[in-house]
């Protein structure tokens, strides 16, 4: 079965360029995290969603930072303008949240360098 | 208050012995589950056991347990027979599926093994 699925692995862009990160959670999963990974900060929650809906956001650093989940196949992480403090590695993670142990499925990452 | 604590930001082990990763939650959940990521230099994540809030025996996969002391709301990870292949960071994480699903991840620890 195909795990969750980060694009783009690596994104390279300058200070003020719009960012889109997108992920596609495993099939059947109605849980979707966005996570942020930093040496300074450790593994922070940016957002979460059950069944589409945004839960609860108040990880998201500022209005800079958008997520949607139109489909429960897909979501999207939006930066814009993207600033140099915003280089993390970001990650999507999805759960099936009415299984018994419901562990988060992690994708690979995206690696955002904003120079 | 966090929710997990971890509170070794590194740990070092010699090959072949037993090492034993601290975790202290905080959760007036009675329900909740219990979780431990690997973190390989490669940068993905990687689910090793679990352990429910009800389960009254302590976790086991192969060379992973998981020593859960409810009453101290402990939930430390014990490695045994260290292989150099467990150098890596690790992860503690709790789950409350009553208040939204939500997970919470601790600092983590970065064990190294020594030959």
């Amino acid at each position: 079965d195909a795990g969750v699925i980060q694009s783009p692995r690596h994104e390279v862009t300058e200070m003020g360029q719009e960012v889109t990160l997108r992920c596609k959670p495993i099939s059947g999963h109605n849980s979707l995290f966005w996570y942020r990974q930093t040496m300074m900060r450790g593994l922070e929650l940016l957002i979460y969603f059950n069944n589409n809906v945004p839960i609860d956001d108040s990880g998201m650093p500022e209005d800079r930072f958008s997520a949607k989940m139109p489909n429960a196949s897909f979501s999207t992480l939006k930066i814009q303008p993207s600033e140099p403090r915003d280089s993390a590695v970001y990650f999507c993670a999805s759960s099936r949240r009415t299984s018994r142990i419901g562990e988060l499925f992690f994708g690979e990452g995206s690696r955002l360098t904003v120079l | 208050a966090q929710k997990i604590t971890q509170t070794q930001p590194g740990m070092f082990v010699q090959e072949k012995e037993a090492v034993t990763l601290d975790c202290t939650y905080d959760t007036s959940d009675q329900s909740y589950g219990l979780f431990w990521y690997k973190q390989p230099s490669s940068g993905e994540m990687i689910f090793l056991i679990y352990q429910g809030s009800y389960d009254e025996q302590n976790a086991t996969e192969g060379r992973y347990s998981l020593n859960f002391q409810k009453a101290r709301k402990s939930a430390n990870l014990v490695i045994s027979a260290s292989q150099l292949g467990d150098s890596a960071m690790y992860f503690c994480a709790m789950r409350e599926p009553n208040t939204g699903n939500q997970f919470y991840f601790g600092t983590g620890t970065s064990l190294t093994v020594i030959p």
